[in-house]
């Protein structure tokens, strides 16, 4: 089964904080991702990767930045965090044929 | 832009009582369409993956089919555990657009 595990499931934050979010993947996979997820607004990509040390904005990326230093391992990096970063924090690993599996994800305040 | 919007927003269901949902989707070149069950909390959970009309795939109550324009997920005589919010996403590239998603509740 694929694995894939986040660093913290809750997470309290005061504003203004570097943020690090870590994910780990087990099964090799190129492709990595990170949503978050709000209510009403459904899963939104901030950020994905396809090869270690490469990365690609997705559709809400201000605010934040990525680092993929390793194949398994992908963190999201909130560099001075704000309220209205509030939110659950999903990473996800693909295989090639796009299946997307994701880890439990970590509810993020910001206080 | 690739579009994928579910209905209804929700459900309520009777245990026992089978139903459809529906997630309809506007891509250039399907490349896969999929389906997630996502408990409150926790992150998605991948059920299926469908690439041409006609196509079905089953897992336990939960069956789902392609057309050229939606997709079906239906329900069989759903049970309570069956409660959830199921997402569908097309691909593109190496993305997925996901839809906004069903709940669904069943009750005893």
């Amino acid at each position: 089964d694929v694995k894939v595990t986040q660093s913290s499931r809750y997470l309290v934050k005061r504003t203004g904080e570097k943020v690090f979010l870590e994910c780990v993947q087990d099964m090799d996979h190129e492709n990595m991702f990170w949503y978050r997820q709000d209510p009403g607004l459904g899963l939104r990509l901030i950020y994905f990767s396809y090869d270690v040390k490469m990365k690609e904005k997705g559709d809400i990326p201000e605010g934040y930045s990525v680092s993929r230093e390793k194949k398994e391992r992908f963190s999201l990096i909130l560099e001075s965090a704000s309220t209205n970063q509030t939110s659950m924090y999903l990473c996800a690993s693909s295989r090639p044929t796009g299946e997307q599996f994701f880890g439990p994800g970590t509810r993020l305040t910001v206080l | 832009e690739d579009q994928v919007t579910q209905s209804p927003e929700a459900l309520r269901l009777q245990e026992g009582e089978s139903s459809s949902l529906n997630c309809s989707y506007t891509v250039s070149g399907l490349r896969g369409l999929f389906w997630y069950r996502q408990d409150p909390g926790k992150g998605p959970e991948f059920l299926f993956t469908l690439y041409s009309a006609g196509e079905e795939k089953e897992k336990e109550r939960l069956k789902a089919t392609l057309t050229k324009k939606e997709s079906f997920l239906h329900i069989t005589a759903p049970k309570p555990e069956d409660s959830a919010t199921y997402l569908c996403a097309v691909r593109d590239d190496y993305k997925l657009s996901f839809g906004a998603g069903t709940t669904v509740t069943v009750r005893a």
